[in-house]
């Protein structure tokens, strides 16, 4: 079975301070890791994903992502919070690749607001 | 990336009527899946949408309560029937692009259904 965990509903930032947005995931097989950004009254924007490769990952707006495979966790980070980033965030897992393995299994959210 | 549009943004309806949410996007793509966010919760995969066959139910979803169709490569519906308070929910639609990966989706704005 898949899952994935977002243990803090709400995430509290100083503007300028870093953030982390926690995520852990269970998965059959490798993991393939996502995290999406939902704006108020707008759809999910896809921020960067783990396939193979270099553990850290680099998406848009200046986030970043790590996984660490023996703590089975993708954190997303980003080193100086802006306002704007204030947002729903999203991640997701899945376990397939290609046609067969459509599922994209998603955490619960974590809401995250910059204070000023 | 790819530029989806949902027809209607939101709506509010009786019991026991059915909506039809429609989803249309700016280039052929091969996968289209939908999705339902209830309230205060995570993303839920109902079905993707096949063209030209019979789409394909997560379990927990029947054709008979959220019939789908996909007539060609860039459009689909998700009809929600006999509807019931428990319904109300935002549905998205995504999209996966080919050449690209299948991992990758990209979401429409979704649609914010409220049943009475």
């Amino acid at each position: 079975a898949q899952s994935v965990a977002q243990p803090e509903d709400q995430v509290n930032v100083a503007e300028g301070n870093p953030l982390t947005v926690k995520c852990t995931y269970s998965v059959s097989g490798n993991p393939y890791l996502f995290w999406y950004v939902q704006y108020p009254n707008r759809g999910l924007q896809f921020l960067l994903k783990y396939i193979t490769g270099d553990n850290l990952v680099k998406g848009s707006y200046g986030f970043e992502a790590e996984f660490n495979k023996s703590q089975t966790s993708f954190h997303l980070k980003k080193p100086s919070a802006l306002v704007s980033d204030s947002a729903l965030y999203f991640c997701a897992v899945r376990s397939g690749w290609g046609t067969g393995a459509n599922n994209l299994f998603f955490g619960t959210g974590t809401r995250l607001t910059v204070i000023p | 990336s790819a530029v989806i549009s949902q027809k209607p943004s939101r709506d509010i309806c009786q019991r026991g009527t059915s909506l039809t949410i429609q989803c249309q996007v700016d280039s052929q793509v091969t996968m289209m899946f939908w999705y339902r966010q209830q309230p205060g919760q995570s993303l839920t995969l109902i079905a993707t949408a096949n063209q030209g066959s019979e789409a394909t139910y997560e379990s927990g979803f029947v054709i008979d309560k959220f019939p789908i169709s996909r007539p060609n490569l860039t459009f689909s519906t998700l009809t929600v029937s006999n509807m019931s308070p428990e319904d109300s929910s935002i549905y998205l639609c995504s999209v996966g692009l080919a050449g690209i990966s299948y991992n990758e989706q990209f979401f429409g704005p979704g649609t914010r259904l409220t049943v009475l």
